[in-house]
């Protein structure tokens, strides 16, 4: 398996613009994670699906970002409209739910609205 | 309430010195724990599981019910060890809930 798989890596883009995050999880795993890094607040988790259910979304910042899974081998994160203070690293990560089976993290996205 | 603490933001150490990044956690019953940790700009991975009892890269942790702790040590440190390393904590959920994470350097 080629891990969980993010797209883009790198996106840029202007105040106002909807951003479209894409995540693939690993192939089996029961449970996707949405989580957010920044030098300030660390790594919160935003929204989590188990079976492609949302479970927790308390970690949604507000409104403008929506989550969702539509099967089990895709999710996105969207962001309209976006801000700047919405600059961070995006990371996407699966796991199953077997006991002690750790979360396996994509690469990440970074995103810059400028 | 889950919780992880990591009380040190910054560690910095002397190459060959030994390290401890603290853990503590809160949590009824029977706690999944891990140690993952971030080099620059790339993604977050696992280093240890508590189950495992394994040292990976020379690092170990030892889970200590008593005082609800997860300390990640090492030896003798090593400059690529630079790196964020994060405990967390696999909840009843089944989310995973994350430290705000140390940052070690190992100085030459």
């Amino acid at each position: 398996d080629a891990g969980v798989i993010q797209s883009p890596r790198h996106e840029v883009t202007e105040m106002g613009q909807e951003v479209t995050l894409r995540c693939k999880p690993i192939s089996g795993h029961d449970y996707l994670f949405w989580y957010r890094q920044t030098m300030m607040r660390g790594l919160e988790l935003l929204i989590y699906f188990n079976n492609n259910v949302p479970i927790d979304d308390s970690g949604m910042p507000e409104d403008r970002f929506s989550a969702k899974m539509p099967n089990a081998s895709f999710s996105t994160l969207k962001i309209q409209p976006s801000e700047p203070r919405d600059s961070a690293v995006y990371f996407c990560a699966s796991s199953s739910r077997d006991r002690n089976t750790e979360a396996f993290f994509g690469q990440g996205t970074r995103l810059t609205v400028v | 309430a889950q919780r992880v603490t990591q009380p040190e933001k910054l560690l910095s150490v002397f190459k060959g010195a030994p390290v401890e990044l603290k853990c503590n956690y809160s949590y009824s019953g029977s706690p999944e724990l891990f140690w993952y940790v971030q080099y620059s700009r790339q993604r977050l991975q696992l280093l240890l599981r508590h189950i495992s009892r394994e040292s990976i890269k020379g690092f170990t942790a030892d889970l200590n019910k008593g005082e609800t702790s997860f300390h990640l040590k090492k030896p003798f440190a090593q400059e690529e060890d630079s790196a964020m390393y994060y405990c967390a904590l696999r909840s009843y959920g089944q989310n995973f809930v994350f430290g705000p994470g140390t940052r070690l350097s190992v100085l030459p």
